[in-house]
């Protein structure tokens, strides 16, 4: 697949665990967004990283955390998980990071927090 | 701070009806506009940005920065149209993607 991946599909866990969600950019593509869905949020942006680099920030929490590794690929942390994480987390990439780039989402990690 | 308002959480429309999916936005510069669609178990994906001025699968967009809006129009719907749609939008200053609710289009036989 040379398209965006993420791993794992699926995620259970219990509150006050972390837990590490990871992405791989499509071939080629330097940036790597972070994105959280939610039933009462939306979709909405956490983070962006540029060829390793932080780029730009949204609604993270505190107790998120990601990286963008030399390989391109990124990770999410989340840790003191709250039942309201319970989410869908979705990974996009783009060439360049550019604010009018078509972005290329990941099919998404699917986070339940018990 | 950048806002889009899509109106309709649900619309359904019957096959080989014009669609109009809304979509405005907030944002006192010149934004960038698009429209990302989900099909049924399918990722999301980029259906058109103002940038390109294209039509893809019939489908156009307009924007009309005096109203603030960004709308989706099809002249005549077809059941592979029935999908979620948002509306996002990204600024070279804010540098990021601010999608709208979204929209469920479902188009009827």
């Amino acid at each position: 697949d040379s398209g965006v991946t993420q791993t794992p599909k699926h995620l259970i866990t219990a509150t006050g665990q972390r837990v590490t969600l990871r992405c791989s950019p499509r071939s080629g593509d330097l940036s790597v967004y972070w994105y959280q869905q939610s039933l009462d949020q939306g979709l909405q942006f956490l983070i962006q990283y540029y060829n390793g680099e932080e780029r730009a920030k949204g609604n993270i929490l505190e107790r998120f955390s990601a990286q963008q590794f030399p390989d391109l690929h990124s990770e999410l942390n989340l840790s003191s998980l709250e039942l309201g994480d319970s989410a869908l987390y979705f990974c996009a990439s783009s060439e360049a990071g550019y604010y009018a780039d078509e972005q290329f989402f990941g099919p998404g990690t699917r986070l339940t927090v018990l | 701070a950048q806002r889009v308002t899509q109106p309709e959480k649900l619309l359904s429309v019957f096959k080989g009806a014009p669609v109009e999916l809304k979509c405005n936005y907030s944002y006192s510069g010149s934004p960038e506009l698009f429209w990302y669609v989900q099909y049924s178990r399918q990722r999301l994906q980029l259906l058109l940005r103002h940038i390109s001025r294209e039509s893809i699968k019939g489908f156009t967009a307009d924007l009309n920065k005096g109203e603030t809006s960004f709308h989706l129009k099809k002249p005549f719907a077809q059941e592979e149209d029935s999908a979620m749609y948002y509306c996002a939008l990204n600024s070279g200053s804010a540098r990021q993607l601010t999608f709208g609710s979204g929209t469920q289009l479902t188009v009827l036989p």
